[in-house]
């Protein structure tokens, strides 16, 4: 168990509103990680963390943003949310020495309808 | 531009009979290779990561897997299936911090 909560697990929420995922750490891991996971193309990277306020976009980063102010918590925040963000959200963390995503928290189901 | 393909987007074998994922890679650089494994409800797991030296990598539950560079693949095997393997798998290649997953081969294990 790496220490890793994501919050809320479910929500449904209607096109146009904000909404804000987080995850919380408890192991000071340095990298943090959001991904979507949608059927037929594996997770896709949104955006990732290499330190307190040091962000970077990923592949899908359109229509998302992140903070991060304390090492252990990350958030993903949608600013107006659209049918096509629906998903399931997944934030991960590296392991030891690595920059790769090494554990993964167990996802946030999001509706948008 | 790195990119991952996994063969069979369904496996299903049977108890006790050999497991065999397939996926094969491409890279400019190098490359960083991982498998991971998803049940349901839940978040990946890595089960094992190629970065270098030994080709033949050894992971968590009994699996494996081999680098080929000049096959540019990566494929994952467990002699013998149990109930308990029957899950989503996912393969992926890395440089830095840009991973890439492949599109997942969900593996059913029959009795």
């Amino acid at each position: 168990d790496a220490g890793i909560t994501q919050s809320p697990r479910h929500k449904v929420t209607e096109t146009g509103t904000p909404v804000t995922l987080r995850c919380h750490q408890t192991e000071n891991h340095r990298y943090m990680y959001w991904y979507r996971q949608d059927p037929g193309h594996g997770l896709r990277l949104i955006h990732y963390s290499y330190g307190v306020k040091d962000t970077d976009k990923g592949e899908v980063s359109d229509g998302y943003s992140v903070s991060r102010s304390k090492t252990e918590d990350f958030l993903l925040t949608l600013e107006s949310a659209t049918s096509s963000q629906t998903s399931v959200y997944f934030c991960a963390v590296a392991g030891g020495d690595s920059n790769q995503p090494q554990h993964f928290g167990d996802g946030t189901r999001l509706s948008i309808l | 531009a790195q990119s991952v393909t996994q063969l069979g987007s369904h496996v299903s074998v049977s108890e006790g009979a050999l497991v065999l994922l397939r996926c094969n890679y491409s890279s400019s650089v190098p490359p960083y290779l991982f498998w991971y494994v998803q049940y349901p409800n839940q978040g990946l797991q890595l089960l094992l990561k190629y970065t270098t030296g030994a080709t033949l990598v050894k992971g968590i539950n009994g699996f494996e897997a081999e680098f080929k560079k000049s096959e540019t693949s990566f494929h994952l095997t467990k002699p013998s299936a149990h109930m308990s393997d029957a899950a989503e798998y996912f393969c992926a290649v890395s440089r830095g911090f840009k991973t890439i997953f492949g599109a997942g081969t969900r593996l059913f294990v029959k009795a």
